[in-house]
């Protein structure tokens, strides 16, 4: 079925370093691929995404690649601030939308 | 310019009883998903519903989940005679549109957080 598999699970940075999140999909009717930001005790919350007809797109701090051929998208965060810790989900949508398993991200002052 | 509504935030329950989970999409919002959470894990699709219609409904457990999304009135999630396995975290979501060929940003609630005793 529908699968999406995102790496890492954990992921530790110093403030200022970058932070990058892989995800890869099976489905190749996968059209829509949205970046959810969840801080403790809140819903998902969409800091970016990204549709099938583009390689890639930035917003500021964040940066969102897209490889088709591959099946593979990737969250890139520059210059990170401890305000950025909190756990991160890629999802891919041919139908429904499909989470990835998340990756907790925790940005070291 | 409301978001999402969910409630409650917190719902406890015994095994054998009903919970129901609430959700208002946003203003101008007709599509509404619901998800479900497990500690430490994605969010799992459960349903889609279009006012009074049941759209996708291929996440749900066969037994004991409903929903509904009545013409007026709040899309409800009832899970009839919880079980431990039951608590996890509730998510409703929803969009403006649903069109195939079209992209469907979905805004999520806070989430309802069910626990079973």
């Amino acid at each position: 079925g529908e699968n999406v598999e995102q790496h890492p699970s954990t992921l530790s940075v110093q403030e200022g370093d970058s932070a990058v999140i892989k995800c890869t999909y099976s489905d190749s009717a996968s059209n829509y691929f949205p970046w959810y930001k969840q801080e403790l005790g809140k819903g998902p919350q969409l800091i970016i995404d990204i549709r099938s007809n583009v390689g890639e797109k930035k917003d500021q701090r964040i940066a969102v690649t897209l490889n088709k051929t591959a099946k593979h998208f990737s969250l890139h965060i520059t210059e990170t601030q401890p305000e950025d810790s909190a756990v991160y989900f890629c999802a891919a949508q041919g139908g429904k939308l499909i989470f990835g398993q998340g990756t907790e991200l925790s940005v070291k002052p | 310019n409301a978001g999402v509504m969910q409630n409650p935030r917190h719902l406890v329950r015994r095994r054998g009883q009903e919970a129901r989970l609430r959700c208002s999409p946003m203003k101008g919002h007709s599509h509404v998903y619901w998800y479900r959470q497990l500690p430490e894990e994605g969010l799992k699709f459960m349903v889609y519903l279009q006012k009074e219609n049941i759209i996708d409904e291929s996440g749900m457990p066969k037994e004991r989940f409903s929903a509904e999304f009545p013409k007026e009135g709040p899309s409800i999630l009832r899970i009839q005679q919880v079980v431990r396995g039951d608590s996890a975290a509730y998510f409703c979501a929803s969009s403006r549109n649903r069109d195939p060929s079209s992209y469907n940003e979905q805004f999520f609630g806070p989430g309802t957080r069910l626990t079973v005793l």
